[in-house]
């Protein structure tokens, strides 16, 4: 079974703070994928990454950065962590090419008090 | 936490009836579609997908029809079970956008003992 794990379930940092979100996917996916998730607004993707050390903006890039220095690691950094940052943040991954599918993490639920 | 749930349509159904749930799409040219399943707490989970070049797909317990002309999707759940209260989401393919996926807002189905 392909495996998605994200390094807290439940994270409280303040305002200001940077925040480091990890994931991890254990099935050599090329692509991986933030999302972050609010009641009525569904899944909006933050960044993407079809490679090592590749990263594309998705729809709400702005506040976050990325890193993928490893093809099963995707982090989600939060330069300076702003109350309106929380929400549920959900990593995925899924193979190139024709691969879509999509395989989730658990998700982290992050507070910014 | 406050549920993925709160401010989606809802549907209400009896255990052991059927329950369709609907989704509009938006890009005509997408030809990769997919249905998620989102327990509380949890990553949406993969249930079932569909490509353009067919209108029906079945799985256990599952199908999903696909109507090009008119851009609608549907996942039909036989025999409704306690566990398949949940969110569901549809997500499309987007067309050129590297492996990426569009999703919808979510159903929320809550099932009646």
């Amino acid at each position: 079974d392909v495996k998605v794990t994200q390094s807290s379930r439940y994270l409280v940092k303040r305002t200001g703070e940077k925040v480091f979100l990890e994931c991890v996917q254990d099935m050599d996916h090329e692509n991986m994928f933030w999302y972050r998730q609010d009641p009525g607004l569904g899944l909006r993707l933050i960044y993407f990454s079809y490679d090592v050390k590749m990263k594309e903006k998705g729809d709400i890039p702005e506040g976050y950065s990325v890193s993928r220095e490893k093809k099963e690691r995707f982090s989600l950094i939060l330069e300076s962590a702003s109350t309106n940052q929380t929400s549920m943040y959900l990593c995925a991954s899924s193979f190139g090419l024709a691969g879509y599918e999509q395989y989730f993490g658990p998700g982290t639920r992050l507070t910014v008090t | 936490g406050e549920s993925v749930g709160l401010h989606l349509p809802t549907l209400s159904v009896q255990e052991g009836d059927n329950s369709i749930i609907n989704c509009a799409y938006s890009n005509s040219a997408s030809d990769y579609f997919i249905w998620y399943k989102q327990e509380s707490g949890k990553g949406p989970q993969f249930i079932i997908d569909i490509r353009s070049n067919m209108d029906k797909r079945q799985g256990q317990r599952v199908t999903v029809l696909l109507n090009k002309t008119v851009k609608h999707l549907s996942l039909q759940i036989a025999a409704t079970q306690p566990g398949d209260s949940a969110v569901y989401f549809c997500a499309e393919n987007v067309p050129g956008g590297n492996n990426r996926l569009a999703f919808g807002k979510g159903n929320q189905v809550v099932v009646i003992p």
